[in-house]
């Protein structure tokens, strides 16, 4: 089974920002979140990884709290292209399997 | 870095034939999985390497399934006896397993249709 629950769609327009928040109650102590994006007959694409409070990179933001049982990735200004699914990962406990949900499918409208 | 790839892009074939897909890993990367996906579902585990140790293979998967990663390199995945059921796109990816939590890089997979 997933060890992450994140909602099963979402929609936005253009320019705004969008925050999609990931469950993991029971990541381990030493475990890492990632997230993905993947666009149809392609295969998932890495966009953020942190462990702790705040991650910032070219194309998106990772907030942690601190007890770290949830996650939020966070899309600033997203344009049509943005449209995809987006999963966030973290492995299978003691080992480097990775388990994905159904991910988020986001849909920006114009 | 060329990135993971995989072949071919696309396979059809007649329910009852073997088909074998292969993937290339991003060279250094020493773990390579194999994921399958249908329609509308995330990707769905099968089977793990390090190395050329195969770690893990999903409870899931029939004896009709093998992987194989002879000297830690590619990697090959075959279907024997395929059925319409396993109609999906697989999905290679590799990390570099010295560092804990290395991201995976997935390849743009094959997609398979058993007819």
């Amino acid at each position: 089974l997933a060890k992450t629950t994140q909602p099963i769609s979402m929609d936005s327009y253009e320019g705004q920002e969008v925050n999609i928040t990931c469950s993991h109650n029971n990541i381990a102590t030493n475990d890492y979140i990632t997230w993905y994006q993947q666009f149809p007959s392609q295969g998932p694409r890495f966009i953020i990884q942190g462990y702790k409070t705040k991650v910032t990179n070219e194309v998106a933001s990772l907030f942690i709290p601190a007890d770290r049982k949830s996650s939020t990735l966070s899309l600033p200004r997203v344009s049509l292209s943005d449209t995809a699914v987006y999963y966030c990962l973290v492995p299978t406990s003691g080992t480097y399997k990775y388990i994905f949900g159904t991910g988020t499918r986001l849909k920006v409208l114009a | 870095d060329t990135g993971v790839s995989q072949d071919p892009r696309h396979k059809i074939t007649k329910r009852g034939q073997n088909v074998t897909f292969r993937c290339d890993p991003i060279s250094e990367h020493n773990r390579l999985y194999w994921y399958r996906q249908t329609l509308g579902q995330g990707p769905e585990f099968l089977t793990y390497f390090q190395n050329e140790a195969q770690l893990e293979k999903s409870r899931l998967l029939s004896d009709r399934f093998s992987a194989e990663r002879p000297k830690g390199s590619f990697s090959t995945l075959e279907i024997q006896r395929t059925e319409q059921g396993d109609s999906a796109m697989y999905l290679c990816a590799s990390s570099l397993g010295r560092r804990a939590n290395s991201p995976l890089h997935f390849g743009n997979g094959t997609r398979l249709t058993v007819t």
